[in-house]
């Protein structure tokens, strides 16, 4: 079954630091693959995707994501967070084989102190 | 309506009594989902329903839960006899499906069910 790995559970920055959450995935195959942000007390918003193309995706509030395929990997950074960015962030990956079934990563919660 | 809704935004009930949760998707959305995501816990995939086919029940934890969706739209999930290992979040998304293949997901705010 694929799987997908988070491997930073908590992470607490100062603002104006910059930041990379690491998000790996079992399937070698045709993958999409999402980055999703819960703010507290709200509901999952997409925060980027990738389906195809370029392999850096941006997406909104000035996050990036970098599809390496060799490694299996979507990495999501920001060059400066900010307070507002504290949230939880979730890696999903959609194998094109596996039916339309998203499976999400562990998450990973983002504290940054002002 | 403009997201997906999903009713009651809070429950409490007691070990052993059933409870149905409610989801009305994105109109014009065919793809159903439902997880459910526990206290420190990422997100456990339920049930996937896409238009007219079988509905994908692989993440069913038990059969005490079950979900129907009524005429490709709005979903029911039930959980019978509760337990408090049922305690969570339960979030329910939807999205378009072209040629197969999957578009964004959009999630509603969860119905936080409590078992006591």
């Amino acid at each position: 079954a694929q799987s997908v790995s988070q491997h930073n559970h908590h992470v607490i920055l100062s603002e104006a630091a910059s930041l990379e959450l690491g998000c790996n995935y079992s399937y070698g195959g045709t993958v999409n693959l999402f980055w999703y942000v819960q703010y507290p007390g709200q509901h999952l918003q997409l925060l980027l995707k990738y389906f195809s193309g370029d392999p850096l995706v941006k997406g909104i509030k000035g996050f990036e994501a970098e599809f390496i395929k060799s490694k299996f990997s979507f990495n999501l950074r920001k060059p400066s967070v900010q307070w507002s960015d504290t949230a939880e962030y979730f890696c999903a990956v959609n194998h094109n084989n596996a039916g339309n079934m998203l499976t999400f990563g562990g998450g990973t919660r983002l504290m940054v102190k002002p | 309506g403009a997201g997906v809704s999903q009713s009651p935004s809070n429950k409490v009930t007691e070990k052993g009594k059933d409870v149905e949760l409610r989801c009305d998707p994105i109109s014009g959305h065919t793809a159903l989902y439902w997880y459910r995501q526990s206290l420190g816990q990422g997100l456990e995939f339920l049930i996937y329903f896409q238009g007219n086919s079988a509905p994908d029940k692989s993440g069913l934890p038990s059969d005490r839960f079950s979900a129907e969706r009524t005429g490709g739209s709005v979903s029911t999930l039930t959980i019978q006899r509760t337990q408090q290992e049922d305690s969570a979040v339960y979030l329910c998304a939807s999205s378009l499906v072209a040629g197969g293949v999957i578009n964004t997901i959009y999630f509603g705010e969860g119905s936080w069910l409590t078992v006591v």
